[in-house]
């Protein structure tokens, strides 16, 4: 089944413990993308990638770190969290970035 | 500044009838439109797209309207069923090499039966 994972689906954590949530897609996809989902702002770009060792910011890539060293994996790291960056995380993947996205299932972030 | 705006957070329609959820936008460097739907616990699944040199595309049940003049987009879903209860997110793709998207902030849609 083509499909996007993400792993953890939920996490709660402390203030400056570092965490990585993982990306995996079996679409052989060339584009991935992080974005996390905040009330009344709807999803917003962290960080994207167009290829293997091709990474580039979003509209708030401040506090995440990603890395793309095989081209089915794009985890999100975040090196000191915060409590700000509580929200709700998801991954997507496509083609390319002419076509659309498929999204993962989503992995909810508590940071206290 | 939100550059895509969904200023309806929710809709709710009768069954069988028409649902049409809006979406505006403030930046002319779109190439492309589209709508994703996303249902409690689950990722958004892309549902429709219309290309900006277009203002017309239809699939089935689903019609998405582009005015550029207007800088205004909507989505008909015709009949709407129960199963259609869902978020609703417009999203715009950027002109150039990134694929970025840009979201809206969503509209719930409620179909009652």
């Amino acid at each position: 089944e083509a499909q996007v994972t993400q792993n953890p689906r939920y996490l709660i954590t402390v203030t400056g413990k570092k965490l990585t949530v993982t990306c995996s897609q079996n679409m052989n996809h060339e584009y991935m993308s992080w974005y996390r989902q905040d009330p009344g702002l709807g999803l917003r770009q962290i960080y994207y990638s167009m290829n293997v060792e091709v990474t580039d910011k979003g509209d708030v890539p401040e506090g995440y770190k990603v890395s793309r060293k095989e081209k089915r994996n794009f985890p999100l790291i975040l090196e000191s969290p915060s409590p700000n960056q509580t929200s709700l995380y998801f991954c997507a993947s496509s083609q390319g970035r002419r076509y659309e996205q498929y999204f993962g299932p989503g992995t909810r972030l508590t940071v206290t | 500044d939100q550059q895509v705006k969904q200023n309806s957070p929710s809709l709710s329609v009768q069954e069988g009838r028409i649902s049409i959820l809006n979406c505006d936008y403030t930046n002319s460097m779109f190439d492309y439109f589209l709508w994703y739907k996303k249902y409690p616990a689950e990722g958004p699944t892309f549902l429709i797209s219309i290309s900006s040199i277009k203002d017309k595309n239809e699939d089935g049940r689903f019609t998405v309207f582009l005015n550029k003049s207007a800088k205004h987009l909507s989505l008909h879903i015709v009949p709407s069923q129960p199963g259609d209860s869902a978020v609703y997110f417009c999203a715009a793709r950027v002109l150039g090499n990134t694929g970025k998207l840009i979201f809206g902030q969503g509209t719930t849609l409620q179909v009652k039966p």
